[in-house]
């Protein structure tokens, strides 16, 4: 059974701060995806990471794929209030289709 | 616009009364699959369907039906429910291929309460 754990749970930071959230697992992913949900509304695909060490930014948001495909960070730069949400990571196990949700970070930024 | 939408956005209902919620997707997607959220158990899937007329139990599949009759729609049957079935019910689909690294498209969310 693969256990994936997000930290931290909860998040409460000022406008204009940098944060970093985390995915830890203890199997090898096939890939990864991170999701951002907006209060009462779906989840929204925010990137795919494949290849281990594999680094993608989206304007202030940088991923990062662990070298051997267990885990994954999120760090938002300079972060605004429109970051609030739930962050969660979505990894696919080897030899899977299926996705496994996590139970996510809850980020607040205040202005 | 490319969009999955699910029926009711809200519902309350009693417990035993038979309830449909659908979900209708108009982006071709071969993969649809059912969610639960619940505060701090996170999303759970309910069932999912590879393609029309497959479907298979996903982590908490019991207490609900689904068909795929239809490329398209996806409905998720609740026969008799429990308030235990209270929760917030998420849709989604996505291209499928052996790499597995099409993301899913989500709908907003059906809110039920069973009292």
């Amino acid at each position: 059974t693969q256990l994936l754990e997000q930290s931290p749970q909860f998040l409460s930071i000022q406008e204009g701060e940098n944060l970093t959230v985390y995915c830890n697992s203890s199997s090898v992913f096939s890939s990864l995806q991170w999701y951002r949900q907006e209060p009462g509304e779906g989840p929204v695909l925010l990137v795919t990471v494949v290849t281990g060490g594999e680094v993608k930014k989206l304007k202030r948001l940088t991923f990062q794929f662990g070298d051997a495909r267990k885990d994954s960070s999120l760090h938002i730069t300079a972060a605004q209030p429109g970051d609030t949400g739930l962050y969660l990571c979505a990894p696919r196990g080897a030899g899977s289709y299926q996705l496994t949700f996590g139970k996510g970070t809850k980020l607040s930024v205040i202005p | 616009e490319a969009q999955v939408t699910q029926n009711p956005r809200y519902l309350i209902t009693v417990t035993g009364k038979k309830l449909t919620v659908t979900c209708s997707q108009n982006m071709n997607h071969e993969y649809m699959s059912w969610y639960r959220q619940d505060p701090g158990l996170g999303l759970r899937q309910i069932y999912y369907s590879m393609n029309v007329e497959v479907t298979d139990k996903g982590d908490v599949p019991e207490g609900y039906k689904v068909s795929r009759k239809e490329k398209r729609n996806f409905p998720l049957i609740l026969e008799s429910p429990s308030p235990n079935q209270t929760s917030l019910y998420f849709c989604a689909s996505s291209f499928w291929s052996s790499t597995g690294n099409y993301g899913y498209t989500f709908g907003s969310g059906t809110r039920l309460t069973v009292v």
